[in-house]
């Protein structure tokens, strides 16, 4: 099983509402990761967990938390989001290591109202 | 700071012609280079990596290679396709984990 999903597809929220994205992996990877992405740009990353513990954080809002419960699950809680976080939020894994490619999941479409 | 830099926004060629990418990397040396294929709202799918040491791959109608020397990976498709239209992204690593990913080419093969 080469896939990652993720849920939901589509999500719409207020600025005061919480909210959660899910990824799940089944590939035995032990890094995974959670990007941003606006409309005609490349992938922004915002964490990666490894071994499921965070190790990289690129200066995001503490509006957004990810959490890694167990190898094959991350997560990413939402909470007093603005309307510029509107974006396509992917979740990726991959082997650790330079060599290794990554595998997304097919994204969660996020709009904030 | 490290950059990758995809110098076509966009890119239009005829259905059976060769479609060639440019990556341009500064400011650091990478180990690997990767590319992957983005269909619009989806996420990227992984197509080919290569090394620093070796100077192309091939998989199908694909091609890569990589030039040290002008700091510089070109993706070549051959013989294109209209399902070959789509955004191309290519990325590689700073580090272990932090993977840069380049600003994407569109390309659009013309039936």
């Amino acid at each position: 099983d080469t896939e990652v999903t993720q849920t939901p597809k589509h999500l719409v929220m207020g600025m005061t509402n919480k909210k959660s994205l899910k990824c799940e992996q089944h590939m035995g990877h032990r890094a995974m990761y959670w990007y941003k992405q606006k409309a005609k740009k490349p992938p922004e990353l915002m964490f990666v967990y490894s071994y499921e513990k965070l190790s990289i954080n690129e200066s995001v809002p503490s509006r957004f938390s990810p959490e890694c419960p167990n190898s094959s699950l991350l997560n990413l809680h939402l909470h007093a989001l603005q309307p510029e976080d509107s974006a396509l939020y992917l979740c990726a894994s991959s082997q650790p290591g330079q060599r290794t490619e990554q595998y997304f999941g097919p994204g969660t479409r996020l709009t904030v109202t | 700071s490290q950059k990758i830099e995809q110098n076509s926004e966009a890119l239009n060629i005829q259905e059976g012609k060769t479609a060639t990418l440019t990556c341009n990397y500064t400011n650091y040396s990478p180990a690997y280079l990767q590319w992957y294929r983005q269909d619009p709202g989806r996420g990227p799918v992984f197509l080919l990596l290569i090394r620093e040491n070796e100077k192309e791959k091939r998989k199908e109608r694909l091609k890569v290679t990589f030039d040290t020397t002008l700091k510089q990976s070109l993706f070549h498709i051959t013989a294109s396709q209209p399902a070959d239209s789509a955004t191309y992204l290519c990325a590689s690593t700073s580090g272990t984990y932090k993977y840069i990913f380049g600003t994407g080419t569109r390309l659009k093969v013309l039936a």
